[in-house]
């Protein structure tokens, strides 16, 4: 069963404007973490942010902002007044249980591109 | 934040032929450490778990024999590719957690891009 589901394979969007990237998770388990990657076409995976599965507030950190619907099993990307460099893939990913041990599951990406 | 690294970062080798790939943690321990494999347009796919001196854990459909992962200490993790064929071309990205810590973050070395002619 897919665990982590990104619905949209490529979105566009004008310079400046924010976009939201989608992202729905399967678990059962109360303690997990979700991320959000950045890679660009050099292949490296940035750390964009993390939201545990226990923490009451949205995480954000400086542009992106994480929508976090535990009832609904969501926990969208926000990324707010988009640049040009923010062209890339964006994977969203979940650690379950919550240990530095346990391994991070992917899900599909979604291709963003930023017109100018 | 921690860095990984892997080494090397590009390598075309012939058919038939083995290869390794070396991660390392520079800054931290990594008592567990990720092997991912990754095709053209598509996501990370998770091969194995690497558990510092003790069997990786393979995820399945992966092929044990194959993908050789030794982890013998707490900041070198290697992944040998034996008998290579040009389907084992892919993007392959290590990942380290910190041990022993309350880090949730898992650091990615910038991966090896393997060619297999």
């Amino acid at each position: 069963a897919q665990k982590i589901t990104q619905t949209q394979p490529g979105m566009f969007v004008q310079e400046k404007e924010a976009v939201t990237l989608d992202c729905t998770y399967d678990t059962s388990d109360q303690s997990y973490g979700l991320f959000w990657y950045k890679q660009p076409s050099s292949g490296e995976m940035i750390f964009l942010i993390y939201q545990g599965s226990y923490d009451e507030q949205n995480a954000t950190e400086g542009r992106y902002s994480l929508n976090f619907q535990k009832a609904r099993k969501s926990a969208n990307l926000v990324i707010s007044a988009s640049q040009l460099g923010d062209s890339a893939m964006y994977f969203c990913a979940m650690r379950e249980p919550y240990s530095s041990a346990s391994k991070i599951i992917f899900g599909s990406g979604t291709r963003l591109s930023i017109r100018p | 934040g921690a860095v990984v690294s892997q080494h090397p970062s590009r390598v075309i080798c012939k058919s038939g032929t083995s290869v390794k790939i070396e991660c390392r943690s520079l800054d931290f321990q990594a008592t567990t450490m990720f092997w991912y494999r990754q095709f053209p347009k598509q996501s990370l796919m998770l091969m194995a778990t690497s558990n510092e001196g003790s069997k990786a854990t393979y995820e399945q459909g992966v092929e044990k024999d194959k993908f050789l992962i030794n982890h013998a200490s707490l900041t070198l993790s290697t992944l040998t590719v034996t008998s290579a064929h040009p389907e084992d071309s892919s993007f392959y990205i290590c990942s380290a957690s910190n041990a022993g810590t309350e880090d949730y973050e898992q650091y990615f070395g910038p991966g090896t891009r393997l060619t297999v002619t």
